[in-house]
């Protein structure tokens, strides 16, 4: 009964080959959040759709890019991926009505860069 | 970006012994949440905190959210082996920030 589901758990890609990370969520929430992890590093926020509004970071590489075709469904596409690139990717859902609820994460894709 | 700064960074304890983290900022807060990762699997949410003052209990595990709303605190009580992961706090103000994690280690 997962909530928040991302596929593949694992990804191999080679440099530069383009990849694409999808998530669903059941829960019906209107935020969606993608982050990247690295290892032994605290999540870092990518970017987040509030509906259909995108809303990316600053620092967010241009080589990354996301879209949210319906309520359920995200995607995280890695346009050209480096080795730098390799890291755990989570995707998060949260409400906002009055406020933000909690976050709820998704397992994760790692994704490995050979 | 904004910084939590989460302490202390990594703890070794023995099963039965207490825990206490913190987690504290130079910005005010609106939320306070305590998650808890297992390695290979997506942060699992243990507590949220909405007001300053509050303090919430999820079994062993209570956590407060700080009277100013620059600071948060985890405790675990009576510690186990499942115990064992990597916690972070995230506070939410126009969005959500992590702190750095607490990895936590529990000698049987």
């Amino acid at each position: 009964d997962a909530m928040v589901i991302q596929n593949p758990r694992y990804q191999v890609t080679q440099f530069g080959k383009p990849v694409t990370l999808s998530c669903s969520q059941t829960l019906n929430h209107n935020v969606m959040y993608w982050y990247q992890q690295k290892s032994s590093q605290a999540p870092k926020l990518l970017f987040h759709y509030y509906d259909k509004d995108f809303n990316n970071e600053a620092d967010t590489p241009d080589n990354f890019q996301s879209r949210r075709p319906n309520t359920s469904f995200c995607f995280l596409d890695i346009r050209s991926p480096g080795l730098g690139d390799a890291a755990m990717y989570l995707c998060a859902t949260s409400r906002k009505g009055q406020g933000y609820q909690p976050q709820h994460f998704g397992d994760g894709t790692r994704l490995s860069i050979l | 970006g904004q910084q939590l700064n989460q302490s202390p960074q990594s703890m070794f304890i023995q099963e039965g012994e207490d825990v206490s983290m913190n987690c504290t900022s130079s910005s005010i807060f609106n939320t306070w949440l305590w998650y808890k990762q297992d390695p290979g699997e997506g942060p699992v949410l243990l507590i949220a905190l909405y007001k300053a003052g509050e303090l919430t209990s999820n079994g062993r595990l209570t956590a407060q959210f700080g009277i100013t709303r620059k600071d948060s605190f985890l405790n675990i009580s009576a510690s186990i082996p499942s115990d064992v992961g990597i916690y972070f706090c995230a506070g939410r103000r126009d969005q959500f920030y992590f702190g750095t994690g607490t990895s936590l280690t529990v000698i049987p």
